[in-house]
């Protein structure tokens, strides 16, 4: 499978837990992004990462949210002390080196996030 | 701040109908995107419109783009009941390397 993988697909966590999402970009793509989308509404864009490195961070809450892209491994996206707020749909992409971030993005199926 | 505003909000046609959608920007662009979410799933890229191209086609797809009015359009011809989902336009705000921005979307009911 060499589409973009998100585990989990769902999630439920009390208030004040911890919630990590994960993200596999396609092979061969040195980008992701993160984006979050609540009911009925568009993506609003967290952050976008290249591996160990933090590229654009502006949309990112500034408390309990991070987001990293180790050498090895997934892209995570980490809620610390989670509020019914922060339930939503989060979505991962990927795209190639050389694009940029205004190119084409290849999605996930996301990660919802249910907040009891 | 939303980049993007897909007009209308919802739309509902039969089988076979053209469907029309229409998106609004607020500042210069490299280039445009429309994106497809079929409930509960993820994005699909659909078509991407460079700021310097007045139309372009996919398929049944027709994408217009209108950048003195900042302004573009989505057209399906000959619609099916699978084409029901939600369309995004998506904008690259037209400095460096900056991350697309979405709008509220589209969302198109195709009945049979």
């Amino acid at each position: 499978n060499a589409g973009v993988m998100q585990n989990p697909r769902h999630l439920v966590r009390r208030r004040g837990q911890e919630a990590r999402l994960r993200c596999s970009p396609m092979k061969g793509h040195s980008h992701v992004y993160w984006y979050r989308q609540l009911p009925e509404e568009g993506l609003k864009f967290m952050v976008y990462l290249q591996k160990e490195n933090i590229i654009d961070e502006s949309g990112m809450p500034k408390e309990r949210f991070s987001a990293e892209f180790p050498k090895e491994g997934p892209s995570i996206l980490r809620i610390q002390q989670v509020v019914r707020g922060d339930s939503a749909a989060y979505f991962c992409a990927s795209s190639p080196p050389g694009q940029g971030a205004a190119g084409e993005l290849f999605f996930g199926e996301g990660s919802r996030l249910t907040v009891l | 701040s939303q980049q993007g505003e897909e007009d209308p909000q919802a739309l509902s046609i039969q089988e076979g109908e053209n469907a029309t959608m229409n998106c609004s920007y607020k500042t210069s662009i490299n280039n445009l995107q429309w994106y497809r979410q079929n409930s509960g799933r993820g994005l699909v890229h659909l078509i991407l419109i460079r700021s310097n191209e007045r139309e372009k086609h996919s398929g049944r797809l027709r994408v217009t783009l209108d950048t003195s009015k900042k302004s573009s359009s989505l057209l399906i011809t000959a619609s099916r009941a699978a084409d029901t989902a939600s369309y995004f336009c998506a904008t690259d705000a037209g400095r460096g390397n900056t991350p697309l921005v979405f709008g509220k979307g589209t969302r198109l009911s195709v009945i049979a």
